[in-house]
């Protein structure tokens, strides 16, 4: 079975600083994606980026880039120029053919002003 | 263009109660996929609905329900409620076409509380 793993129940970021994200998973598929998803006190996940497991190309989305190494099963998200929008809960989500998500537990992500 | 709308918002319970969460997917889209998201948790699948019929389903008991209807809305049923069902439900909505994959759209929950 798939598993995803965040390993950093929170972390912190000075506004305008850089700070990655980190996740791993574990699959024996070969064709698969990954997200990142952004959960404000609101609720509502939103995507943030996404990587197609078949582009050797690391995805970016703005401020926000994606460092996936695929041999080594690794999914890390780092954010630059950090904003105070920004704080959050990530998570770190695997889609297959099955369709459905999985998800990690989550990073909390403070950004301090 | 509307997202993905769910209702009601919030919902307290009681255990032993039966409860129905509603939504209603991102236009132009037909498969709607259900959450529950712990409080402290990820979001963990409970089943799919495409074509009016459940595609497929997580790890969780039969007291959880799902319908779809002909204009793609769907209803999430949970029966006999128990404490630890007290969770965010989360409704996502996605086009079907070819290939294997959808990008998933969110809706913003609805917060059960059982007591």
């Amino acid at each position: 079975a798939q598993t995803v793993t965040q390993s950093q129940p929170e972390m912190s970021v000075q506004e305008a600083e850089t700070v990655t994200l980190s996740c791993t998973y574990d699959t024996s598929e070969s064709d698969y994606y990954l997200f990142w998803y952004k959960q404000p006190p609101s609720r509502q996940m939103i995507l943030v980026i996404r990587q197609e497991a078949y582009k050797q190309q690391n995805a970016t989305e703005n401020r926000f880039s994606v460092n996936f190494q695929k041999a080594a099963k690794s999914f890390s998200l780092k954010i630059s120029d950090s904003q105070l929008g920004d704080a959050a809960m990530y998570f770190c989500a695997y889609a297959s053919g099955t369709y459905k998500y999985i998800f990690g537990t989550g990073t909390r992500l403070k950004v301090l002003a | 263009d509307a997202g993905v709308t769910q209702s009601p918002t919030h919902l307290i319970k009681t255990r032993g109660q039966q409860v129905t969460l509603r939504c209603s997917p991102k236009s132009g889209h037909d498969t709607v996929s259900w959450y529950q998201q712990a409080l402290g948790q990820g979001p963990q699948f409970i089943f799919q609905y495409y074509e009016e019929e459940e595609r497929q389903r997580g790890n969780f008991p039969d007291r959880f329900s799902g319908h779809q209807f002909p204009n793609y809305s769907s209803e999430l049923n949970v029966n006999a409620l128990l404490l630890g069902d007290s969770a965010l439900y989360l409704c996502a909505s996605s086009p079907m076409g070819t290939g294997g994959y959808y990008e998933q759209y969110f809706g913003p929950g609805t917060r059960l509380t059982v007591t």
